[in-house]
């Protein structure tokens, strides 16, 4: 089953705004990844975070991790309208090589 | 770097035919590749874990004899799909790794596959 759950399902905002998308989880997670898809392409990588790990920052980027709620955000900072795609947040658990993936966030910037 | 190719991009193919889709990792070996499916605008559903020189582990309700998986070197897996019918219309996404569990998994661009 879906470990991770993002949401919101569906975001929609203008140009220059802020977008945040949080994913939850129900298991002890080794790291936590956020990916992105442009409609009909493959994931892009973008953020790594491990269980040790609070606070990440990548460009625009910025991901939280905590730990005690098992949850994640996946904040992207003066948004643009390149980057309306899905975000998925991903995780791995235990020894488990297997990349359980949430349902995914679409995000919509409208120029 | 980092880059993973899938060929082909799209396929059309008739119902009982067999159809191979190719993963490889361009610049950098990858012990483990991993084979998804995607259904329209819903996640990635992990179909198996391939390991170069050795069987395949599928999840469960995955059917080892219709999707076949070969991953004859490091940078190279493939999966068939054998006696295609509609309802394996989907999109199928590879991904290889370069390290071991936990490490990051790079993605290929995916192949849209249409069983008439």
């Amino acid at each position: 089953s879906q470990q991770g759950e993002e949401d919101p399902q569906a975001l929609s905002i203008q140009e220059g705004e802020n977008a945040t998308m949080n994913c939850s989880y129900k298991t002890s997670i080794n790291n936590l990844q956020w990916y992105r898809q442009n409609s009909g392409r493959g994931l892009v990588h973008l953020i790594l975070i491990r269980s040790n790990e609070r606070e990440k920052h990548s460009g625009r980027l910025r991901v939280t991790l905590d730990t005690s709620k098992k949850s994640s955000s996946l904040l992207i900072t003066a948004s643009r309208a390149a980057d309306t795609a899905s975000y998925f947040c991903a995780s791995t658990q235990g020894g488990s090589e297997k990349l359980v993936f949430g349902k995914g966030t679409k995000l919509t910037v409208n120029p | 770097g980092a880059v993973v190719s899938q060929h082909p991009s799209r396929v059309i193919c008739k119902s009982g035919t067999s159809v191979k889709i190719e993963c490889r990792s361009l610049d950098f070996q990858a012990t483990t590749m991993f084979w998804y499916r995607q259904f329209p605008k819903q996640s990635l559903m992990l179909m198996a874990t391939s390991n170069e020189g050795s069987k395949a582990t599928y999840e469960q309700g995955v059917e080892k004899d219709k999707f076949l998986i070969n991953h004859a070197s490091l940078t190279l897996s493939t999966l068939t799909v054998t006696s295609a019918h509609p309802e394996d219309s989907s999109f199928y996404i590879c991904s290889a790794r370069p390290g071991g569990p936990g490490d990051t998994q790079y993605f290929g661009p995916g192949t849209r596959l249409t069983v008439l």
